[in-house]
């Protein structure tokens, strides 16, 4: 099955820094990547996804780039600002029906104002 | 527009009774529904799925288990709570076939004394 491996598991950038999470996965089928970010003690939120046919797609200050070669997606998170602060979860899913989705043990980013 | 509900928000229960959680969803038909848990400070476990109503499969055996009696509802179970089963229980739901997005519930923070 898929496993999915998130680094760093802690990230601190000053406000107005950029912020980089990797994720690399296993299976070469997975066609489906998205990204959640998870407030505290609140429900994990998509905030963005990409599918294996583009390399990277962007929304505002929030990037998600694609290498299938090497098995892995990354989150780019520009000018950073304190309410960026959450917990982001990536997933990887290849299964038509998502029912093989699997998630990255998270990131804790901290933005310092 | 979908939208998920979850309950109770929070529940405290001894260790040795039963559980019971409910999900449901609005706005859609013929969902695939799925049970999460997360441990404090930890990543998402799947725990069950279901693509139909009385089709549950199970990602994880331990003494809970699922039930969708209606095809918008997601009941997660246990007849004897256990310490470890303490967490923040996620319920989630995707389009049927054809689309891979999750959309979580807003969760139920489970603390086993």
């Amino acid at each position: 099955g898929e496993n999915v491996e998130q680094h760093p598991s802690t990230l601190s950038v000053q406000e107005g820094d950029s912020a980089v999470i990797k994720c690399t996965y296993s299976d070469s089928a997975s066609n489906y990547f998205p990204w959640y970010k998870q407030e505290l003690g609140k429900r994990p939120q998509l905030i963005i996804d990409i599918r294996s046919n583009v390399g990277e797609k962007k929304d505002q200050r929030i990037a998600v780039t694609l290498n299938k070669t090497a098995k892995h997606f990354s989150l780019h998170i520009t000018e950073t600002q304190p309410e960026d602060s959450a917990v982001y979860f990536c997933a990887a899913s290849g299964d038509r029906n998502n029912n093989d989705m699997r998630f990255g043990a998270g990131t804790r980013l901290t933005v310092k104002p | 527009s979908q939208t998920i509900h979850q309950w109770p928000a929070t529940l405290v229960q001894p260790v040795g009774s039963p559980l019971s959680l409910e999900c449901t969803v609005e706005g859609t038909s013929n969902p695939n529904l799925y049970w999460y848990r997360q441990a404090a400070g930890r990543g998402l476990q799947l725990l069950f799925y279901s693509i139909g109503i009385d089709q549950i499969s199970s990602e994880v055996p331990q003494n809970l288990s699922a039930s969708r009696p209606q095809d918008r509802q997601f009941i997660l179970s246990s007849k004897k709570l256990l310490l470890s089963d303490s967490g923040f229980y996620l319920c989630a739901w995707a389009p049927g076939q054809g689309s891979d997005t999750q959309y979580f519930g807003p969760g139920t923070r489970l603390t086993v004394l």
